[in-house]
């Protein structure tokens, strides 16, 4: 079956400290991975995606993902996290059987410590 | 602009009422699809269309329905709503190369 597992729900980082947001997938081919970030209130917006080439994926706000086939997995990144960071990220592989619609992890929530 | 509408972005519900929530894009996307978010459990599908005509369910279908009658507009009908229905629903279509637009949302509470 296809999913996506993001095993933290919940992460606190000091201000000026690197950051890793797992995320894990289970999918029948070649997958299309990609990572959103939502603010309170807010809609989606895409920080980076992954189709394929290198596993090395940079995004926006200076995140980054490294996808590993052997460890079924798309981590996001970021070397020094800021305030403005504390969020609700969401990973999502695609598409669906259906060839239409993303996959979902259950978000984790960033807090940013002072 | 170019992009995925969702209207309303705001709505209170009495339970047991009917309600439409209306989406639009203008990108000629033929993949549409339809997603709740609620606390703790990410977005899950609720239907999905293929194309004019097309429709199908998704994850969580129970209480939703769909119809495609143009390439543009997706509309999710609420026929008698109920307080498991409060929640906040997404739009998305489908372009080339996998690039997925996202409406922002409507915020729909059911008392």
């Amino acid at each position: 079956a296809q999913s996506v597992t993001q095993p933290d729900i919940h992460i606190t980082v000091s201000e000026g400290a690197s950051l890793e947001l797992r995320c894990n997938y289970s999918y029948g081919a070649t997958p299309y991975l990609f990572w959103y970030v939502q603010s309170p209130g807010q809609g989606l917006q895409l920080l980076l995606k992954y189709f394929s080439g290198d596993t090395l994926v940079q995004g926006i706000k200076g995140f980054e993902a490294e996808f590993k086939r052997s460890q079924s997995s798309f981590n996001l990144r970021k070397p020094s996290v800021h305030w403005s960071d504390a969020a609700e990220y969401f990973c999502a592989v695609g598409p669906n059987q259906a060839g239409t619609a993303l996959i979902f992890g259950k978000g984790t929530t960033l807090s940013v410590s002072s | 602009n170019a992009g995925v509408t969702q209207t309303p972005k705001f709505q209170v519900l009495k339970t047991g009422q009917s309600m439409t929530l209306q989406c639009a894009q203008d990108m000629n996307h033929e993949y549409m699809s339809w997603y709740r978010q609620d606390p703790g459990m990410g977005l899950r599908l609720i239907h999905y269309s293929v194309g004019a005509g097309i429709t199908d369910q998704g994850e969580v279908p129970n209480g939703y329905n769909v119809s495609r009658s143009t390439t543009e507009d997706f509309p999710l009908r609420l026929l008698s709503a109920a307080p498991s229905q409060t929640s906040v629903y997404f739009c998305a279509s489908k372009g080339s190369n996998y690039g997925y637009t996202f409406g922002s949302g409507t915020r729909l509470t059911v008392v």
